[in-house]
């Protein structure tokens, strides 16, 4: 598949558990944060994002956790559904403001 | 509306050869990015368009390079593939390219493998 090669972080959750997907940013200066979806042959998919004045934010099912402090960022999944399962990306964008850097993704699977 | 649109969807090349991909962003977005995708780097920036304009580009060599029309189509083109040139090439595009300003509309790439 696409991540041969890659050994992905993979969490494993059960069907109508929540999910916490982490990720660590790089740059103290980023000033936005999104994390994208990316199923099976297709492309990253927007999900939610943050700006870094906020800590948190909500949106259907999943919630963005930002801790500058220590440049962590956590999605939260409530809730999972088998249509969750992908791999997920969190991007930071950093001051040039025309590229963002992405992280190495986490694969989340789904079980019944 | 129609989203990114990106062709090929697969190619297969052999090592010395050039490619070149195209992207077709949504209608009325103005930027267009590139990025590599390998399962050893994950996603990697390769080059920004906007009004037919390079501003913004990432850590390639220059056998990457790419260009945009006029409509705002954009094409990449990779000259003399070497075999870590496999990968999955993903256009982005967005109202103006500014990544804190809106979200990033990615196609669903062209995949290529060079043997």
């Amino acid at each position: 598949g696409e991540s041969v090669g890659l050994h992905l972080p993979t969490l494993s959750v059960q069907e109508g558990d929540n999910s916490i997907i982490n990720c660590a940013y790089s740059n103290s200066a980023s000033d936005y944060f999104i994390w994208y979806k990316q199923e099976s042959g297709k492309g990253p998919q927007f999900i939610i994002d943050i700006r870094s004045n906020m800590d948190k934010r909500q949106g259907q099912r999943v919630t963005v956790l930002l801790n500058k402090t220590v440049k962590h960022l956590s999605l939260q999944i409530a809730a999972t559904q088998p249509g969750d399962s992908a791999v997920y990306f969190c991007a930071e964008n950093p001051p040039s403001g025309y590229a963002l850097n992405f992280g190495k993704g986490t694969s989340l699977l789904v079980t019944p | 509306k129609a989203g990114v649109t990106q062709t090929p969807r697969y190619l297969i090349k052999t090592r010395g050869q050039q490619v070149t991909l195209s992207c077709s962003p949504i209608s009325g977005h103005r930027s267009v990015s590139w990025y590599q995708q390998t399962p050893g780097q994950g996603l990697q920036f390769l080059f920004e368009y906007f009004s037919e304009t390079q501003r913004n580009k990432g850590n390639f060599p220059g056998r990457f390079s790419g260009r945009q029309f006029s409509n705002s189509r954009s094409e990449m083109n990779v000259s003399t593939l070497e075999l870590g040139d496999s990968a999955l090439y993903l256009c982005a595009s967005s109202l103006d390219g500014r990544t804190a300003t809106g979200e990033l509309f990615f196609g669903e790439g062209s995949r290529l493998t060079v043997l």
